[in-house]
């Protein structure tokens, strides 16, 4: 089992719709969770982080966190096509010879419709 | 654009080659990890340096190794190129004083191993 599980999708959204990313993870020593974008052939682009459990607003996105159910969520509002690209979630721990790795997701492929 | 640059952009090798990668890190970012990204996956983590030190080491083999200088700049080396090194690797720089989940992404290099 991966430590942390994400659907690949894709999942396809027209402009304007409200779009809801998720992921699961399994181990408990996660404390920090965070959203990267990826377009293609690019490097993934941090869009928020969130420390344990809590909601977190910027602009269009809200990420979310539930640490009783190990869930993670990235919300958008308001869609646009620029928003298509591979959305990655990702965990990490402090402390310990974990201390700075990322783990990923698989990422979901989003494509938003005009 | 996160100021973390990568050189070069696409690399292509043969099987049993060995390849040599750079990475220059953010300005003031003195911490420098390195993933690899297959296709259709969330990037997994080989390791990470701080100080010219190794700081933490995902489950790579002992033939991927690295190096930081003292401008904080990386290097990525693999030696014994196998079909399966065929990725994208991707540098990511982050400030020590700051926790480790603000991780920066370069833009990558495509390694091709034939």
């Amino acid at each position: 089992q991966k430590e942390v599980e994400q659907d690949p999708g894709p999942l396809s959204v027209p402009e304007g719709a409200i779009v809801s990313l998720n992921c699961t993870y399994s181990n408990s020593a996660f404390q920090y969770f965070m959203w990267y974008r990826q377009y293609s052939r690019k490097g993934p682009e941090l869009l928020m982080y969130t420390y344990s459990s809590g909601n977190k607003e910027d602009g269009r996105f809200t990420a979310q966190v539930d640490k009783s159910s190990k869930y993670i969520s990235l919300f958008i509002r308001d869609s646009q096509p620029s928003d298509s690209a591979t959305y990655l979630c990702a965990a990490t721990q402090l402390g310990g010879t974990s201390y700075g790795k990322l783990t990923f997701g698989q990422g979901t492929i989003l494509t938003v419709h005009p | 654009e996160t100021g973390v640059t990568q050189s070069p952009t696409h690399l292509i090798k043969t099987r049993g080659q060995q390849v040599t990668l750079r990475c220059s890190s953010q300005s003031g970012h003195n911490t420098v990890s390195w993933y690899q990204q297959a296709l259709g996956q969330g990037p997994q983590f080989i390791f990470q340096y701080y100080r010219e030190e190794e700081n933490g080491r995902g489950n790579f083999p002992p033939r991927f190794s690295g190096l930081q200088f003292p401008n904080y700049s990386s290097e990525l080396n693999v030696n014994a190129l196998e079909l399966d090194d065929s990725a994208l690797y991707l540098c990511a720089s982050s400030p020590k004083t700051q926790r480790g989940e603000t991780q920066y992404f370069g833009p990558g290099t495509r390694l091709l191993v034939l």
